[in-house]
Order: structure tokens, then C-alpha cells, then sequence
């Protein structure tokens, strides 16, 4: 199992470009979510999924969007990136029976310049 | 929506001694509080939780506090050893489970 998968784990955008962020899990989770973790600050969500095809918003969901086309993949999209956006991002999923563990992937690092 | 707060920021304790992170909450509707650990460039694991209807939880080193009526919880480590460094998060969860994390304690245990 690897369990939940990012990609990329590394990223530099300039000011308005478009990118997307790819979370993967082969654990068969029905939940999925996107944090970014800001120094201070802790991480914070984004948005989640409690099932394929559903999404909703979390904390600090603007300027962001997300798709949940299959059960394995949560995407995050950037489509005009600003420097506010330089962070780290990781996506996390669990079931729903236990629906209290998250797992989290291993992050991706990106800078907006 | 929920606030969490956490504290210490930073924490030192000499190996072999115990080191304590409060965190306080502010949604009585919270009923699930896990803790993180987060070892440097790497990603947040679960180290214990608490739910709601339970006011300690142990395991091993590692013992959890859940104070309801005044909204706070804290984590305690015992007997610390150099791999116990790392940055600790709490977190309050609401019903349908969005997680809503505090600002983090970076512990350091020195040798």
C-alpha cells in the first residue's frame, strides 16, 4: 500500500499562472481533504469530500477549487496563482466508519513568486 | 466556526522529563480531539486522540485530557527522549468532521 500519494512534491509558479495538485489513496477512503500549512499558523482545510462527486468548503476555500471525479483522487486547483498561495499543501483521507483518523500524504511545496 | 488555540508555541525539557501542550477549543458541538506529531519536512501523523465522552486516554508515554466543561484538552509526555522532537498539533473536530487544528508546539528534547 503507499497509502496517500501527492504530486508534485515540488512546485515554483509565477504570479497568475494556473496549476493543479494531485492527491491519490489506494485505501479505499470515502473521505479526502486538502490543508495548507502556513509557519504560525497550523494547517488549515481548504476543501474536502465525503464521496465521489461531492465536495464542499473549508476554512479557506477561496481562490481554490477542487474535483472529485473518482473515488482514489482528490484534485486541487490553483487557476491563477498569487503569492498568498506559497505554501505546503497536503491532502489527507479516511473512512468513513472511522471516520476520525486522517491519513495525511506526504506534501507538496509550492511558491508563487 | 470552531477556534482552537494552542500553547506552548515552543517548548524545551531536558531527556527524561515531561513536557505538557494545552489546547482550548471554542464549539461545545467539538466531539473528537485527535493530536499530531510532525517531524521536520515530513507529514503529520496521528499519535492519540480523544472523543468526547472520555476524559483520559493513555498509551504508553503519551496520555491525553479532555476537560469539557472548560473547553480544554492537553497532551503529556513522559520520560521524553530525543525522538519525542518534532512539532505537535491539536485539533478540534465538529460533526461532519471537518478538523480545526491549532498553530502548533515545536518540542525539543535536549540530551
Amino acid at each position: 500500500n503507499a497509502g496517500v500519494t501527492q504530486t508534485p512534491k515540488f512546485r515554483v509558479l509565477k504570479t497568475g499562472q494556473s496549476m493543479t495538485l494531485l492527491c491519490a489513496q489506494d485505501m479505499n477512503h470515502e473521505y479526502m481533504y486538502w490543508y495548507r500549512q502556513d509557519p504560525g499558523m497550523g494547517l488549515r482545510l481548504i476543501h474536502y469530500s465525503v464521496g465521489e462527486g461531492t465536495t464542499a468548503k473549508g476554512e479557506v476555500p477561496d481562490g481554490y477549487n477542487v474535483s472529485r471525479l473518482k473515488k482514489q483522487n482528490f484534485l486541487l486547483g490553483l487557476e491563477s496563482a498569487a503569492p498568498s498561495q506559497t505554501s505546503v499543501y497536503f491532502c489527507a483521507s479516511s473512512r468513513r466508519d472511522t471516520i476520525y483518523e486522517q491519513y495525511f500524504g506526504p506534501g507538496t511545496r509550492l511558491t508563487v513568486t | 466556526g470552531e477556534n482552537v488555540e494552542q500553547h506552548p508555541s515552543t517548548l524545551s525539557v531536558q531527556e527524561g522529563d515531561s513536557a505538557v501542550i494545552k489546547c482550548t477549543y471554542s464549539d461545545s458541538a467539538s466531539n473528537y480531539f485527535p493530536w499530531y506529531k510532525q517531524e521536520l519536512g515530513k507529514r503529520p501523523q496521528l499519535i492519540i486522540d480523544i472523543r468526547s465522552n472520555v476524559g483520559e486516554k493513555k498509551d504508553q508515554r503519551i496520555a491525553v485530557t479532555l476537560n469539557k466543561t472548560a473547553k480544554h484538552f492537553s497532551l503529556h509526555i513522559t520520560e521524553t527522549q530525543p525522538e519525542d522532537s518534532a512539532v505537535y498539533f491539536c485539533a478540534a473536530s465538529i460533526p461532519g468532521n471537518q478538523f480545526y487544528f491549532g498553530t502548533g508546539t515545536s518540542l525539543t528534547v535536549i540530551p
